[in-house]
Order: C-alpha cells, then structure tokens, then sequence
C-alpha cells in the first residue's frame, strides 16, 4: 500500500532542545510539505519541497528545518529557537503542486514541550 | 492573513439529516479544495473544484463554487454518525502557486 508515514506518533521535547520528526512516501511524489495545527485552527505552513534538493520557507519557518536529500524523505527539525513548539505536525505529499492536485496527509506527530 | 473561512464554527445535526457548511475567501483562486480530519487524524482529501467549475458530486458530497460571491458551500446529504469531523477548505490564492492555505475549519457533528 502506498502512503505516507510520519514518526514518532508522539514526541516530548524538553526546553532548549532540538528535535527531528520523520516523513516518509512512497507514493512517488514529488511535493512535499510540513503544516503546523494548533487546537481548533487550521494548518500553517511552515516548510514545502517541490523537487529533491530545494524547499522554501513557509509561513511561520522561524524555529524550524528541514532537509530533502530523498525523495522519499522530508525531515522537519524543530530547534530550540522555536518558543512555542507544542502543536500537532502534519505532513503531506502531493505529485504536482498540491494546490492544484490536492495533498495526502499523514496521520501526524504530537509535540510537547515537558 | 486568512484566506479562506468556514462557516459555521460548529454544527449538530441528527443522523439522516443535511448538513452544510460554507467557505469564504478574499482574493481570486484558481482551485478550492474540501478536506475531512478526524480527531487526532491526519486530513483527507475529499473534492477538488476548480475556478471555471460551478458544482461537483462524489457520493453524499456536493460541494459548490461562486466566484463572483468568494464562496463555496460543502453539502453532506443523509449524514450517518461516521461523518463526525472537522471540515477544512483549502484555497490558493492565484499569487501562491503550488501552496495552499487552509481555514480554521467546522466541527461537525452527527447525532446518532
């Protein structure tokens, strides 16, 4: 079955440390993005790749970094500098822009700062 | 700033009935998309309409476009208990390609 997978489901972080969520695909897509939702809002946009080797920021990046030496593969660290990290993370994937082709979602990781 | 937002923030309804939710927008898109997310879950895509289409149907879903008004409305007919979710749309604006942004949503809930 194709998908895409995020880990941990749950991470705890404690202050002053950096912290890797992993997102894999293997749906061959080449779009790939990282939301931040904090409860009852929506998604913010903190990172997106639309092709190996290249991602832009988001809206709310500061705090934040990814990498995407893989197709398969978009790693988001969340750093120290970021003050406020609690929130669920969702990533997602998309074949094309996802705004034209629409986005699969992973189940998400949970973050919270102990 | 927000460029798409649901309408109600929350609705009930009892099973069997119709439930309907509406998303404004502010600057000219080229597609909407719906989106259901369960708790705790990761969202999933349900309709894609894009700016020339007026309506779309899949299943028990129909979801509408007005361009002239910024609107759209997604319509849940004979709703059953497993449609309890957060609804989000998901806009992009003709200026951000590639990149969509999504409203708070509406919490919906269905009543058995």
């Amino acid at each position: 079955d194709g998908g895409i997978t995020q880990s941990p489901k749950y991470l705890f972080r404690k202050e002053g440390q950096n912290v890797t969520l992993s997102c894999e695909q293997n749906l061959n897509h080449d779009a790939m993005y990282w939301y931040r939702q904090d409860p009852g809002q929506g998604l913010r946009l903190i990172y997106y790749s639309q092709i190996v080797n290249d991602f832009q920021k988001g809206d709310i990046a500061e705090g934040y970094s990814v990498s995407r030496e893989k197709k398969e593969s978009f790693p988001l660290t969340v750093t120290s500098a970021q003050k406020n990290p609690t929130a669920f993370y969702l990533c997602a994937s998309s074949i094309g822009p996802g705004a034209d082709y629409g986005y699969t979602f992973g189940s998400g990781t949970r973050l919270t700062v102990v | 700033s927000q460029q798409g937002e649901e309408d109600p923030q929350a609705l009930s309804i009892q099973e069997g009935e119709n439930a309907t939710m509406n998303c404004s927008y502010k600057t000219s898109i080229n597609n909407l998309q719906w989106y259901r997310q369960n708790s705790g879950r990761g969202l999933v895509h349900l309709i894609l309409i894009r700016s020339n289409e007026r309506e779309k149907h899949s299943g028990r879903l129909r979801v509408t476009l007005d361009t002239s008004k910024k609107s759209s409305s997604l319509l849940i007919t004979a709703s059953r208990a497993a449609d309890t979710a957060s609804y989000f749309c998901a806009t992009d604006a003709n200026t951000n390609a590639g990149k969509s942004t999504f409203g708070d949503g509406t919490t919906l809930t269905v009543k058995p």
